[in-house]
């Protein structure tokens, strides 16, 4: 069965240090993978998405992601980051066979000034 | 283009009453999902609609239904409301099964449900 992992519950970084929020899934193919970003008590905001075109893949507010299919890896980065980006961030993997969306269990960024 | 868009935004019940959610989903798309999200189990998959028909459910108790309408706006309801309903409720729309491969989910603001 499809699933995905995110490595940490939660993350700190003090701003303008680089940011990796860390994804593995487990597919027996190469599948579609999002990053979304939840800011306290708001919708889900895509940041990126992969579709099996280029590995790397540049979002919204300078975050990009590198799927690696030999690790079976989807982290997410950022090279400075900013008090704005504390927020929590899902990694999401879309199994095209069941049409289902599996989700990681979260990540919460913190920013220390 | 209008995003999904949720009503009401907060809603505030009491033990054993009912109520129901709406979402209406991006213009041209015709599956929605929706999610519970709380502090202690996360983000939880309900079920999901496609051209009116349920395609996908979660692992929650038949007290949680939904449809969807031929203009492909979805409501879900939940009964006989407990302490525990107390959640974010998201919807979520997407072109899956439309056309393409157009794969992305957007996601609306959600209903924060208080159940007292």
């Amino acid at each position: 069965a499809q699933s995905v992992t995110q490595l940490d519950s939660h993350v700190s970084v003090s701003e303008g240090t680089p940011v990796l929020l860390r994804c593995n899934y487990s597919s027996s193919y190469s599948p579609s993978l999002f990053w979304y970003v939840q800011h306290p008590n708001k919708g889900l905001q895509l940041l990126l998405k992969y579709t099996s075109a280029a590995t790397l893949v540049k979002g919204i507010n300078g975050f990009e992601a590198e799927f690696k299919k030999s690790e079976t890896s989807f982290h997410l980065t950022k090279p400075s980051a900013h008090m704005s980006d504390a927020a929590e961030y899902f990694c999401v993997a879309f199994s095209s066979g069941t049409y289902k969306y599996i989700f990681g269990t979260g990540t919460r960024l913190k920013v220390l000034a | 283009k209008a995003g999904v868009t949720q009503t009401p935004r907060y809603l505030i019940k009491t033990r054993g009453q009912q109520v129901t959610l709406s979402c209406s989903p991006i213009s041209g798309h015709r599956s929605v999902s929706w999610y519970q999200q709380t502090p202690g189990q996360g983000l939880q998959f309900l079920f999901e609609y496609f051209s009116e028909t349920q395609r996908n459910k979660g692992n929650f108790p038949g007290r949680f239904s939904g449809r969807q309408f031929s203009n492909s706006r979805s409501e879900m309801n939940v009964s006989t409301l407990e302490l525990g309903d107390s959640a974010l409720y998201l919807c979520a729309s997407s072109l899956v099964g439309t056309s393409g491969r157009e794969e992305t989910q957007y996601f609306g603001p959600g209903t924060r449900l208080l159940v007292l």
